[in-house]
């Protein structure tokens, strides 16, 4: 399967605790971003990196909150002392290049429930 | 900033039939794209139709066509002759620019197919 990967699919954690998650976009892509989606609710924006390069957060993203790309490849987001409000599903996508016209190919998401 | 703006939370349409999914978005750049995306209950983000601000022509992807009304600023989905496996939650997006990074998301439309 050559499209983006995400690990774990689902991870149920105690408030909190540390969570990471891990993505491996689409070998050639070199744009990586990564959404939370609740439920009912389209996903939004956390942030994104063109290889290494963090390029942008959103407001979204705390303090707990922290990406890495490490060498242009896979990323991981970690999110320190989990919340209730941190349940979520967590997308990752990739893309080609930065232009509007390259769409974004989506993974399968991490589940998050934070109990 | 960029919205977008999904007014049907929830649509139901006979199988065979055509369905259309509304979507209006506002931004001041001239250079964006709308993209259209299905996410069935597993979970998973399929990208379905894809539209730049600048084209001449609505776009067509098999049984997907874009209603693109740019003074209107409308990117409506039209699914002919739906089916079973259709039914699912259709997310309208944007990404904005010449270096676009992040999608916009509306909140998403629930397509009900009856048989």
């Amino acid at each position: 399967d050559t499209g983006v990967s995400q690990d774990p699919r689902h991870k149920i954690t105690k408030r909190g605790q540390n969570v990471t998650f891990r993505c491996d976009p689409i070998s050639e892509h070199n744009r990586l971003y990564w959404y939370r989606q609740t439920l009912g609710q389209g996903p939004e924006f956390l942030t994104y990196f063109q290889n290494e390069a963090q390029l942008e957060k959103s407001r979204l993203l705390s303090d707990r909150f922290s990406a890495e790309r490490p060498k242009g490849s896979f990323s991981t987001l970690e999110i320190q002392r989990t919340e209730q409000g941190d349940s979520a599903m967590y997308l990752c996508a990739s893309s080609l290049q930065g232009t509007a016209s390259y769409e974004q190919y989506f993974g399968p998401g991490t589940r998050l429930t934070v109990t | 900033a960029q919205k977008i703006t999904q007014t049907q939370p929830g649509m139901f349409v006979q199988e065979k039939e055509a369905v259309t999914l509304d979507c209006t978005y506002d931004t001041s750049d001239p250079s964006y794209g709308l993209f259209w995306y299905k996410q069935p209950s597993s979970g998973e983000m399929i990208f379905l139709i894809y539209q730049g601000s600048y084209d001449q022509q609505n776009a067509t992807e098999g049984r997907y066509s874009l209603n693109f009304q740019k003074a209107r600023k409308s990117a409506n989905l039209v699914i002919s002759a739906s089916q079973l496996g259709d039914s699912a939650m259709y997310f309208c997006a944007m990404r904005v620019g010449t270096n676009a990074g992040k999608s916009t998301f509306g909140d998403g439309t629930t397509l009900t197919v009856k048989p």
